[in-house]
């Protein structure tokens, strides 16, 4: 088992262009979660998703940022029209649980995105 | 609203020496309360959780619902455990989210 896989892992971008940030669960789990790490800072949470739906979005910034998971295919976390601020790391992690909060999420290695 | 403490950005002790990583947390209800730890260049990896109550690479940490603390321990430190360590939480209220306190730094020096 691979483990969860994001990429890219280094992603440059420069102001007002889109990041597309990808992740893969584990084998066999369906919930997804995406952290973000500024500089200096804790993990802060996003948005958790299950396939098709989004479950918690009370992480997310209010515009430019959104995610999906579709029924095929990985997680995308979608920033528009980037910004300096949005340099951080993202870090996705998932678990095979039905929403109960006592199952540990696993993380994948994490996007690091520059913008210039 | 929730909250996880970790005072100390960084810590460093002498191998052989005790060592103890403090959390505290803030939360109405019962939360639900893990350590992660990432070892350089690695990813971000689960330690142990309360509710395990198990002694995973010699640490432990309990639970104390009075201090609102779950503090992480390991008697005798080895260069190993050099790392940085996340306590989070997570609790009926706040679904599947974890809250992450900034993380401990720790060093142990030869």
């Amino acid at each position: 088992n691979a483990g969860v896989m994001q990429n890219p892992r280094h992603l440059v971008r420069r102001r007002g262009q889109e990041a597309r940030l990808r992740c893969s669960p584990m084998k066999g789990h369906s919930h997804v979660y995406w952290y973000r790490q500024l500089p200096e800072e804790g993990l802060k949470f996003m948005v958790y998703l299950q396939k098709e739906n989004i479950i918690d979005e009370s992480g997310m910034p209010k515009e430019r940022f959104s995610a999906e998971f579709p029924k095929e295919g990985p997680s995308i976390l979608r920033i528009q029209q980037v910004v300096r601020g949005d340099s951080a790391a993202y870090f996705c992690a998932s678990s095979p649980t039905t929403g109960m909060s006592n199952q540990p999420q696993h993380f994948g290695d994490g996007t690091r995105l520059s913008i210039l | 609203a929730q909250r996880v403490t970790q005072p100390e950005k960084l810590l460093s002790v002498f191998k052989g020496a005790p060592v103890e990583l403090k959390c505290n947390y803030s939360y109405s209800g019962s939360p639900e309360l893990f350590w992660y730890v990432q070892y350089s260049r690695q990813r971000l990896q689960l330690l142990l959780r309360h509710i395990s109550r198990e002694s995973i690479k010699g640490f432990t940490a309990d639970l104390n619902k009075g201090e609102t603390s779950f503090h992480l321990k390991k008697p005798f430190a080895q260069e190993e455990d050099s790392a940085m360590y996340y306590c989070a939480l997570s609790g009926l209220s706040s679904g599947s989210r974890l809250t992450f306190g900034e993380g401990t730094q720790l060093t142990v020096n030869p």
